[in-house]
């Protein structure tokens, strides 16, 4: 059965220093994983995912994600934050092979950017 | 504009009383869900369809129905059997060609 652990429920920051959240998981195939930023009282946006091709995945505003499948990790960084990315951030792992397969969240982590 | 979009954004209900969610997507995906989504926690499906007429329970089904019978439209309802209603409910879906799931911008229910 997948899963997926956030390693941190709370992460803070200052804006400009960098950013990282964890995320491992656990699939006994290759998965398909995801990272989503969710403001609050707001919707989910998709930040980027892996889907077996590079295992280095860029994503929106900066952010990107490397899947390490010996550590069965995916990380998501960033090299410099900014207020703005103060929100929740979920790692996702989708169960099955199919697209529509239904997705598995972590417990999510606040990411709080200082000034 | 293509999207997803979730009617009303705040709800109140009284206990003992259904109410019924709205979400309509006019992105010709096939598949559409419900989450359901509490402070501190991740996303909880509730129930999913991956094509008109038919629709499968996700994990936490209890207390809840679903109908779909247009593509666009997957309304949820809330019934007096949800023991705990109060939440943030939120509807995605996909379709072929995507990996990920599209999100509406969710509706905050309260029961009073």
């Amino acid at each position: 059965a997948q899963s997926v652990t956030q390693l941190d429920s709370h992460v803070s920051v200052s804006e400009g220093t960098p950013v990282l959240l964890r995320c491992n998981y656990s699939s006994s195939y290759s998965p398909s994983l995801f990272w989503y930023v969710q403001h609050p009282n707001k919707g989910l946006q998709l930040l980027l995912k892996y889907t077996s091709a590079a295992t280095l995945v860029k994503g929106i505003n900066g952010f990107e994600a490397e899947f390490k499948k010996s550590e069965t990790s995916f990380h998501l960084t960033k090299p410099s934050a900014h207020m703005s990315d103060a929100a929740e951030y979920f790692c996702v792992v989708r169960a099955g092979s199919s697209n529509t397969g239904k997705l598995i969240f972590g417990q999510g982590t606040t990411l709080q950017v200082k000034p | 504009d293509g999207g997803i979009t979730q009617s009303p954004k705040y709800l109140f209900r009284k206990e003992g009383q259904n109410v019924t969610l709205s979400c309509e997507q006019n992105l010709n995906h096939d598949a559409m869900y419900w989450y359901r989504q509490d402070p501190g926690q991740g996303l909880r499906l509730i129930y999913y369809s991956q094509i008109v007429n038919d629709f499968q329970k996700g994990d936490i089904a209890e207390g809840y129905s679903v109908s779909r019978e247009k593509k666009e439209s997957f309304p949820l309802t809330v019934t007096s059997a949800q023991k705990n209603p109060t939440a943030f409910y939120l509807c995605a879906s996909t379709g072929t060609g995507y990996n990920e799931q599209f999100f509406g911008p969710g509706t905050r229910l309260t029961v009073l």
